[in-house]
């Protein structure tokens, strides 16, 4: 079966400290593959997405996915983190219905 | 300005009891989604609908319901078989067709049964 796998649940970093967050897939096919963001007591947000191309993406507020087909992988950096990363992190994938991680939760300390 | 809206925030019913939870969007989504968030578990997809009057089961969505009217609105009814409803649920929309349109999510409902 298909299925996203977030293998860190929880992070602690302290300020200024690089991120980088795992992210999984199982399937075969051509995939479209999402980090969504929730902060706390705030609804999901995108980050960024990969459709096709350039498998390096560019998000929002600093944070980048690369996409590795060879390993079925979508890590999310950021190169240095601030407190107000400080949320939940979802990896997706697109099979027509959006298939989701097991999310990781980020604590930055400042 | 377009989004999409769930009512209530927080919601609260008596084991053995129905309960409905309103999810209006005025994005012109073809499609909508519920999903059920769960500490630790991510989010999991409990009914999706692509076309109005159609709609398919997620991979949980034994003891929910739903229905889909009109294009902009996917009620979900958690019915007393759902044994363990106490959850987060959110709501959420895209348009078909664009592969890499992403999702856009409600602030969600809590729902607490007791």
């Amino acid at each position: 079966a298909q299925s996203v796998s977030q293998h860190n649940h929880h992070v602690i970093l302290s300020e200024a400290a690089s991120l980088e967050l795992g992210c999984n897939y199982s399937y075969g096919g051509t995939v479209n593959l999402f980090w969504y963001v929730q902060y706390p007591g705030q609804h999901l947000q995108l980050l960024l997405k990969y459709f096709s191309g350039d498998p390096l993406v560019k998000g929002i507020k600093g944070f980048e996915a690369e996409f590795i087909k060879s390993k079925f992988s979508f890590n999310l950096r950021k190169p240095s983190v601030q407190w107000s990363d400080t949320a939940e992190y979802f990896c997706a994938l697109n099979l027509g219905k959006l298939i989701f991680g097991q999310g990781t939760e980020l604590s930055v300390k400042p | 300005d377009g989004g999409i809206t769930q009512s209530p925030k927080y919601l609260f019913r008596k084991e053995g009891q129905n309960v409905t939870l309103s999810c209006e969007q005025n994005l012109n989504h073809d499609a909508m989604y519920w999903y059920r968030q769960d500490p630790g578990q991510g989010l999991r997809l409990i009914y999706y609908s692509q076309i109005v009057n159609d709609f398919q089961k997620g991979d949980i969505a034994e003891g929910y319901s739903v229905s889909r009217e009109k294009k902009e609105s996917f009620p979900l009814t958690v019915t007393s078989a759902q044994k363990n409803p106490t959850a987060f649920y959110l709501c959420a929309s895209t348009h078909l067709g664009v592969s890499n349109s992403p999702l856009h999510f409600g602030n969600g409902t809590r729902l607490t049964v007791t």
